[in-house]
Formats: C-alpha cells, structure tokens, sequence
C-alpha cells in the first residue's frame, strides 16, 4: 500500500501563477485534509473533506479551491499565487489516526 | 484558532534523560493524539488517548490526560538522539478534523 501519495515535492511559482497539488490515497478513509506549515506556526488547516462530494473550510482557506470527487483524490489547487503562500504544504488522509503525505515545499516569488 | 498549545516550544536534554511535554486544549474533545515529525517530513503517529482514558503506554512513551484541565503530557523515556524531532498535540472532536499545536521542538544530545 502507498498510503498518502502527494505531489510534486517541489514547487517555485510566480506570482499570479496557478497550480495543483495531488494527493491521492488508497485506504478508503473518508476524511482528508490540507494543512499548510509555516515556521512558529505549526499546521494550520486550509480545507478538508468528510467524503466524496463533501468539502469545507478550515482556519486559512483564502485563495485556495478543493474538490472531492473521489474518495481517493482530494486536490488543492492556488488560483493566483502569491508570496504570503510559500509554505510547506501536507495533505492528510484521517482513520483512527492521521496518515500524511510527504509534503510540498512551495516558493511563490 | 489552534485547539492544541504545546509547552515547552523546544526543549534539550542528553540521552538517557526523560523528556516532557505539554499540550493544553480549549474545547471538548473526542480524542487527543501524539505526531512526530522529523526535519522535513511528514508527520508521524505515536499514539492516540481516548477522551475516558487517564493514561496511555507504547514502548518508551506514556501519554496522561486530564479532560478537566483540558491538559495532556507525553514522556518520552530514556531518550535516544533519534527522538530528535518536534512533537505535535492534535485534538479530534468527533465532528470534522484533526486540530494540530504549534509543536515542541525536542534536542537530544548524545
């Protein structure tokens, strides 16, 4: 099993720039979430997902989409890029226990 | 806002020494769970406490909980350099996600 698959790995965008990040994961969980990391801040949450079809905002969901048309799939898309969104980005996917992707280093200049 | 506020925000000890965490909450919780996340990686579960559990046991960890302080604390015991890491508090109240602190960042000198 591959548990959460997320890429790419790295990322450097202009600003203004749009782009997807993937996760993709294969434990049938119904819950998934993004999180985006930033230094003294720990993991904030930008959206997640309770099942297919079903999404919802978190605590930082400003210039960021989702969609859930699978329960496997749960992309996070950036509309027009900009410096306040270079971050670390982790998607996660939710049973009993959160299991993370490996996580995006993305750089907006 | 962030649910879960770890304390202390880093902490350096040698190895065989025992290390302490904090995590404090606001809100009712369904359950409360321990992340490890090394530099440049993803998290990594330790260890989940049910909110009618007092105390919990894996391996060199012990984790406490006390739903009336809205208070948890992981051990980690006779710590190796390989338990360099920062240490993440996520609460889970049963309805949406996981809410993560802003971790504590653990030195363990050889």
């Amino acid at each position: 099993n591959a548990g959460v698959t997320q890429t790419p790995k790295f990322q450097v965008l202009k600003t203004g720039q749009s782009m997807t990040l993937q996760c993709a994961q294969d434990m049938n969980h119904e819950y998934m979430s993004w999180y985006r990391q930033d230094p003294g801040m720990g993991l904030r949450l930008i959206h997640y997902s309770v099942g297919a079809g079903i999404t919802d905002q978190g605590e930082v969901p400003n210039g960021y989409n989702v969609s859930r048309s699978t329960t496997e799939d749960f992309p996070l898309r950036l509309l027009s890029a900009a410096p306040s969104q270079t971050s670390v980005y982790f998607c996660a996917s939710i049973g009993t226990e959160a299991f993370f992707g490996q996580g995006t280093r993305l750089t907006v200049v | 806002s962030q649910q879960g506020e770890e304390d202390p925000q880093a902490l350096s000890i040698q190895e065989g020494e025992n290390a302490t965490m904090n995590c404090s909450y606001k809100t009712s919780i369904n359950n409360l769970q321990w992340y490890r996340q090394n530099s440049g990686r993803g998290l990594v579960h330790l260890i989940l406490i049910r909110s009618n559990e007092r105390e919990k046991h894996s391996g060199r960890l012990r984790v406490t909980l006390d739903t009336s302080k809205k208070s948890s604390s992981l051990l980690i015991t006779a710590s190796r350099a390989a338990d360099t890491a920062s240490y993440f508090c996520a609460t889970d109240d049963g309805y949406s996600t996981l809410t993560f602190g802003k971790g504590t960042m653990l030195l363990v000198s050889p």
